[in-house]
């Protein structure tokens, strides 16, 4: 069956360390998103892209960085990890028309910076 | 900014009827969508709205208002396995989704 995973699903990591969080969709979607969910803020995108070699930045894309090098991944690179951005990260894809298809998403990385 | 507002908390009892509200004001308006979101889970898509009125599906419907920038989700015949959140989400006028706090529901026997 198609899907979208993540991984790793639970990940401890140190100040100033850089992290990659991995997404990969089966499903052969044309647009693929990075969100963070936080306590009283619901969820908030990163970073997002319509297509190979396509990025954009999101409402809080500073300290994020995405590359689409393929259609099936889009892997999120904490460059720098900093205590603010401990929090579950969700990747989510839609199929190709942005302005009216939904949006699935994966099972999300918690993700802890200490 | 986008502003979608939706209550914290709501609890309510086997069998019965919820009502989740949920106002928005966004930079254009492309259809409104509600999420169920288990405890530790993946959001999962309920309902999608983008003209107004009623959209039904089982025993979950969606409303939308587009003039009152104004949505509710309305939940029958409650099962326990309806303690969930619920999130609001509006798809803007740059096709991007923003997304209410969300709404945690509790269902008592």
């Amino acid at each position: 069956d198609a899907e979208i995973t993540q991984s790793p699903r639970h990940k401890i990591t140190e100040t100033g360390r850089q992290v990659t969080l991995a997404c990969h969709q089966t499903w052969n979607h044309n647009n693929m998103f990075w969100y963070r969910q936080d306590l009283g803020h619901g969820l908030r995108l990163i970073h997002y892209s319509y297509g190979v070699q396509d990025t954009n930045k999101g409402e809080v894309s500073d300290g994020y960085s995405v590359s689409r090098s393929n259609t099936e991944d889009l892997p999120l690179t904490l460059e720098s990890a900093a205590s603010s951005q401990t929090s579950v990260y969700f990747c989510a894809s839609s199929e190709r028309d942005p302005s009216t298809d939904t949006q699935y998403f994966g099972p999300g990385t918690r993700l802890t910076v200490l | 900014g986008q502003n979608i507002d939706q209550p914290t908390e709501m609890t309510a009892t086997e069998g019965a009827i919820v009502q989740i509200n949920c106002t928005y004001q966004t930079s254009g308006f492309n259809g409104l969508f509600w999420y169920q979101q288990h405890a530790g889970e993946a959001p999962t898509f309920l309902s999608y709205n983008v003209l107004d009125g009623l959209e039904e599906k089982g025993r979950f419907s969606s409303f939308l208002s587009r003039s009152k920038g104004y949505s509710y989700l309305l939940l029958k015949e409650l099962q326990m396995k309806d303690s969930a959140s619920y999130l609001c989400a509006v798809r803007d006028g740059d096709y991007k989704l923003s997304f209410g706090a969300g709404t945690t529901v509790t269902v008592r026997a």
